[in-house]
């Protein structure tokens, strides 16, 4: 089956400018997570989303950040303006169900300069 | 609030000797505990997880942990290391399937095998 699917791969920005991730989770999970993760650092949960609800959103830094699952599917992370310590892989990951073993994209390599 | 703890940033194991990744966690409930693993430039998968059945779960790769609740911990081990279990692995605490399912990692420690 095909995995979590992320875009770009790779952003280089500067600092105050504005970026956007792209997400299209495993057909059929219901759930989705934005995970941000730091160099040397374990992922932190920015998001999750149970269809199209917003179910913790507690870690997100609204001032900056905004995220959205259009039609229970695909998603976008959005940093707007992007900081130096926003430099980070984020991850897309999604489940069957909000309990069910997470599967994971290949992440989103930002580096703000 | 629940956490993790890795010990050990890095581990280095020769090929064949014994793996042993240590986790200690903190929760206010009884937890689900889970041990993830990220090769280069991969999304991170799942090894294995505790739900509060068997304290010996065993995952995918030959990879096994136990939990113990007397000492808080939940330590990844395999007997034999192989050259393709060089990666970075995360254990992460889940206070239960609740409304607190969220997971936290802990750090990741990187496992270096040498011939």
């Amino acid at each position: 089956e095909a995995g979590v699917a992320q875009s770009p791969r790779y952003k280089i920005i500067e600092k105050r400018q504005s970026v956007a991730f792209w997400c299209n989770p495993i057909s059929g999970h219901a759930t989705l997570y934005w995970y941000q993760q730091i160099l040397g650092q374990g992922p932190k949960l920015l998001i999750q989303f149970q269809n199209n609800g917003v179910v913790d959103d507690s870690q997100l830094p609204k001032d900056r950040f905004s995220a959205e699952r259009l039609k229970g599917v695909d998603s976008t992370l959005k940093i707007q303006p992007a900081k130096l310590e926003d430099s980070a892989v984020y991850l897309c990951a999604s489940s069957l169900d909000r309990y069910e073993k997470l599967f994971f994209g290949s992440g989103t390599q930002l580096s703000v300069l | 609030a629940q956490s993790v703890t890795q010990l050990g940033s890095h581990v280095s194991v020769s090929e064949g000797a014994l793996v042993l990744l240590r986790c200690n966690y903190s929760s206010s409930v009884p937890p689900y505990l889970f041990w993830y693993v990220q090769y280069p430039n991969q999304g991170l998968q799942l090894l294995l997880k505790y739900t509060s059945a068997a304290t010996l779960v065993k995952g995918i790769n030959g990879f096994e942990a136990e939990f113990k609740k007397s000492e808080t911990s939940f330590h990844l081990t395999k007997p034999s290391a192989h050259m393709s279990d060089a990666a970075e692995y995360f254990c992460a605490v889940s206070e239960g399937s609740g409304t607190a399912s969220k997971l936290t990692f802990g750090t990741g420690t990187r496992l270096q095998v040498t011939l």
